[in-house]
């Protein structure tokens, strides 16, 4: 029984790149969360994503960042246009249910270096 | 919006001792999560306690909900355990965010 998956694990891009972050949730679930760990820094919530759906972007920078969870295939986390201050770890969460009341469940994370 | 502050921000420990790990969050939560993140970065699920005491090996935790604290308690301690520990909660009200404190870091010794 896999995990939440994330790739690539690392990731590095040159300053003005995209880049392309995927997540698939633990099977059975069918809600995504996105956090970004920025050097020296706790976790901080960006996305919250259903199905085609998503719910909560309050955490998502206004520009350059954009998130997906189409109805078929992983989750996408997009960054055009990166620069050194994207550099960090993004982590990619699930669970079965929304509303607070269920555990959420991480994966290994993909480090982004933006050089 | 909630606050959620973990004390020690460090701790150091030779291998064998005891710990408590403790997580303090100002307003009314749906659920509390702890996390080890292991020096490779990997986040780990320890706990899902919104309420009461859970015991995993080594490991146990207690939340009391009412004095809004939770606290993570690391029995004979291994090398092994070394990295930093976070407590992160959802606030009531519908909010699927969860809030992290700012971690423990926690250096066992051989």
């Amino acid at each position: 029984n896999a995990g939440v998956m994330q790739n690539p694990r690392h990731l590095v891009r040159r300053r003005g790149q995209e880049a392309r972050l995927r997540c698939s949730p633990m099977k059975g679930h069918s809600h995504v969360y996105w956090y970004r760990q920025l050097p020296e820094e706790g976790l901080k919530f960006m996305v919250y994503l259903q199905k085609e759906n998503i719910i909560d972007e309050s955490g998502m920078p206004k520009e350059r960042f954009s998130a997906e969870f189409p109805k078929e295939g992983p989750s996408i986390l997009r960054i055009q246009q990166v620069v050194r201050g994207d550099s960090a770890a993004y982590f990619c969460a699930s669970s079965r249910r929304g509303t607070g009341a269920y555990e959420q469940y991480f994966g290994p994370g993909t480090r982004l270096t933006v050089t | 919006g909630i606050q959620v502050e973990q004390s020690p921000p460090d701790l150091i420990l030779q291998e064998g001792a005891n710990s408590t790990l403790r997580c303090n969050f100002s307003d009314s939560v749906n659920n509390l999560q702890w996390f080890h993140q292991n020096p490779w970065g990997q986040l780990i699920n320890l706990f899902y306690i919104p309420s009461g005491t859970k015991q995993n090996g080594r490991l146990s935790a207690t939340t009391v909900a009412t004095e809004r604290y939770s606290l993570l308690y690391i029995s004979s301690s291994q090398t092994t355990d070394s990295g930093v520990y976070f407590c992160a909660v959802l606030t009531q009200g519908g909010s699927e965010k969860l809030v992290f404190g700012k971690g423990t870091k926690l250096t066992v010794n051989p």
